[in-house]
């Protein structure tokens, strides 16, 4: 079966400080790996999906198939990247995103 | 543009009652439909999607069921809740049709249940 781990319930960090979310995953195929978003008051929003390939606000995630990981990276915190962020997986010829447990990042200053 | 509304936001019931929550995207056709169910510490719960009218799977034995009643329409019920159905539940609609998932999960607003 399909699982999305994410090993840190709360991750803060300064202002200006590297910012790393962990995400592992388990499948024996090719995944499709996403990364959500929810901001404070917010909806839960897409941030990234490695098949893009692209950095949104500065956010990177590369997914490693050897490690089954797709991690979060962003060299210089900001504090309104405070929210929750998700790790997300689906797999092509089904229909199910599976999501993480979630990790709560807080930016001081 | 496409939207999707869920109601109630918020719901107190008893145990024992029924439940129904609904949700409804606008702008779109044949839409994938999602219902997640968001605890604390326990991330999102996939608890059943659909694919197409009267096409509903089922993640998690629980006791809650789905409906798809119309293309736009995915409904959440219940006949008897429990305490542990207290949560925050999120509807999401995907145009995805599994062949190639780039697709984006599109979230509610959420409801939020509290059982007591």
């Amino acid at each position: 079966a399909q699982r999305v781990t994410q090993p840190e319930k709360l991750l803060s960090v300064f202002k200006g400080a590297p910012v790393e979310l962990k995400c592992n995953y388990s499948y024996s195929g090719s995944p499709e790996l996403f990364w959500y978003v929810q901001y404070s008051r917010q909806r839960l929003q897409l941030l990234l999906r490695h098949i893009s390939r692209e950095s949104i606000k500065g956010f990177t995630a590369d997914l490693n198939k050897g490690e089954t990981s797709f991690h979060l990276k962003k060299p210089f915190a900001q504090e309104e990247d405070s929210a929750m962020y998700y790790c997300a997986l689906t797999t092509s010829g089904t229909y199910k995103y599976i999501f993480g447990t979630g990790t709560r990042l807080k930016v001081l200053a | 543009s496409q939207t999707i509304h869920q109601w109630p936001a918020t719901l107190v019931q008893p145990v024992g009652s029924p439940l129904s929550l609904e949700c409804t995207v606008e702008g779109t056709s044949n839409p994938n439909l999602y219902w997640y169910r968001q605890a604390a510490g326990r991330g999102l719960q996939l608890l059943f999607y659909s694919v197409g009218i009267g096409q509903i799977s089922s993640e998690v034995p629980q006791n809650l069921s789905a409906s798809r009643p119309q293309d736009r329409q995915f409904i959440l019920s219940s006949k008897k809740l429990l305490l542990s159905d207290s949560g925050f539940y999120l509807c999401a609609w995907t145009n995805d049709r599994g062949h190639a998932n780039t697709g984006e999960l599109f979230f509610g607003e959420g409801s939020r249940l509290t059982v007591l």
